[in-house]
């Protein structure tokens, strides 16, 4: 069953601390893995994409790796700001043959306080 | 250019009544996807439409049902309404179906939906 488990489930950190995120996943085939942030009541935004062949990728403060051998990618976010406060979430795509049915992890949700 | 859009924000129905969720993709993008999103989970995907055509259904019941129109927009039907079905409804769209492979899917704010 494809399957996307991110960790911790719950964070809280300090505003200015640096943070990771953990996804494993078991989706099979692989197309690209993407992280999402999504405010409370809000729609995911895209942070970052990455391919098999791709092992990191960075956008701005976030950079998300990626192993596609231990199927394991992270989310590092530097010097976190109180607006960095959202849940974010890990998504895996088997690719377009398999009518792009992503699937999402449950999120890692994440708060930066003052 | 305006991002997707949903309408209504908020709906509240009762049980076993039917309901309509309006989604506008971003002007040029041709694909839309329809996702559902229990409080304190992630998003499970119901549909993907390209070209007015169904290209993809997740493991939704009957009850769902989806269609898109010429100008791409895209509607979401639920009939029979159950407490169940309470969720934050999300639509993504995207410029092309599946291709290349790191298409990226840009999502509305989406519609929460509260059943009675």
């Amino acid at each position: 069953k494809n399957q996307v488990e991110q960790s911790p489930q719950s964070l809280i950190i300090l505003e200015g601390k640096n943070c990771t995120l953990q996804c494993n996943y078991t989706v099979s085939p692989f197309s690209n893995l993407r992280w999402y942030k999504q405010d409370t009541g809000r729609g995911p935004v895209s942070l970052t994409i990455m391919t098999f062949s791709e092992n990191t990728k960075s956008n701005g403060r976030y950079t998300a790796t990626l192993d596609a051998d231990t199927k394991q990618s992270s989310l590092h976010i530097t010097a976190s700001q109180l607006s960095d406060s959202a849940s974010y979430i890990c998504v895996v795509s088997p690719g377009r043959e398999y009518g792009n049915k992503l699937v999402f992890g449950a999120g890692t949700i994440l708060r930066v306080k003052s | 250019d305006a991002g997707v859009t949903q309408s209504p924000t908020h709906l509240i129905k009762t049980r076993g009544q039917h309901v309509t969720l309006r989604c506008s993709p971003i002007s040029g993008h041709k694909s839309v996807s329809w996702y559902q999103q229990v409080l304190g989970q992630g998003p499970q995907f119901i549909f993907q439409y390209y070209e007015k055509e169904e290209r993809g259904r997740g493991n939704f019941p009957d009850r769902f049902s989806a269609r898109q129109f010429p100008n791409y927009s895209s509607e979401l039907n639920v009939n029979a309404l159950l407490l169940g079905d309470s969720a934050l409804y999300l639509c993504a769209s995207s410029l092309i179906r599946g291709g290349p492979s790191t298409d990226t899917q840009y999502f509305g704010p989406g519609t929460r939906l509260t059943v009675l």
